[in-house]
């Protein structure tokens, strides 16, 4: 089946260890976005891709970076994670960028980064 | 700020009862509302898109009503089912934001 796959699952780290999670998706999406969602709170848009085009959300640390290298991968990269970047991190896929809203967002099952 | 707001957090219900529960998003530069699914261990899966004041939609057991003009969506479940304990988030699209609310979690007691 078509679908958008997050790897790994849980994912620990050290403090101040760079780390990457990968989202790979094979519905041959144009868009894909990044949210953050720590406990108890609503997922938080991160940056997303449009093709090949970085939009970056205005709050999102520096500290997070993301790579698209061709349609169907896309990486998120935690240069210094702190103890505060332990959080359910979602990738998700749009046909088209929701320009006007009206775009179904596809979403992976999460990765759970730990921070030691 | 922008806030979206859903309640209540949580609720439990039995086998067989009816449920819903609000979404409450900012009521200008309004594009869509969207509703997803999300249960444990699985993808948040999207429900319904909904763009226009007064839409009604339904899928099965669930529908979704909107109200733009005061900023409110209410999902319905219909003879809750122990396989639609899940968190239902609501996500509200405006001028250039995506903005979801913290969720539902249902818990359907058999």
């Amino acid at each position: 089946d078509a679908m958008v796959i997050q790897n790994p699952r849980y994912q620990v780290t050290q403090f101040g260890k760079p780390v990457t999670l990968s989202c790979s998706q094979t519905l041959n999406h144009n868009v894909m976005y990044w949210y953050q969602q720590k406990s108890s709170q609503a997922p938080k848009l991160l940056f997303h891709y449009y093709d090949k085009d970085f939009n970056n959300e205005a709050d999102t640390p520096d500290n997070f970076q993301s790579r698209r290298p061709n349609t169907s991968f896309c990486f998120l990269d935690i240069r210094s994670p702190g103890l505060g970047d332990a959080a359910m991190y979602l990738c998700a896929t749009s046909r088209l960028h929701s320009g006007s809203g009206g775009e179904t967002q596809y979403f992976g099952p999460g990765t759970r980064l730990l921070v030691l | 700020i922008l806030n979206v707001e859903q309640s209540p957090q949580s609720l439990h219900v039995q086998e067989g009862d009816s449920t819903n529960f609000t979404c409450s998003f900012p009521s200008s530069n309004f594009y869509a509302l969207h509703w997803y699914r999300w249960e444990t261990a699985k993808s948040p899966e999207a429900l319904f898109v909904m763009t226009l004041n007064g839409d009604e939609k339904k899928k099965g057991r669930i529908s979704a009503t909107l109200n733009t003009k005061e900023g409110y969506s209410y999902l319905y479940i219909k003879g809750s089912q122990p396989e639609d304990s899940a968190t239902y988030l609501c996500a509200f699209w405006g001028t250039y934001k995506y903005i979801f609310g913290t969720g539902t979690r249902l818990k359907v007691l058999a």
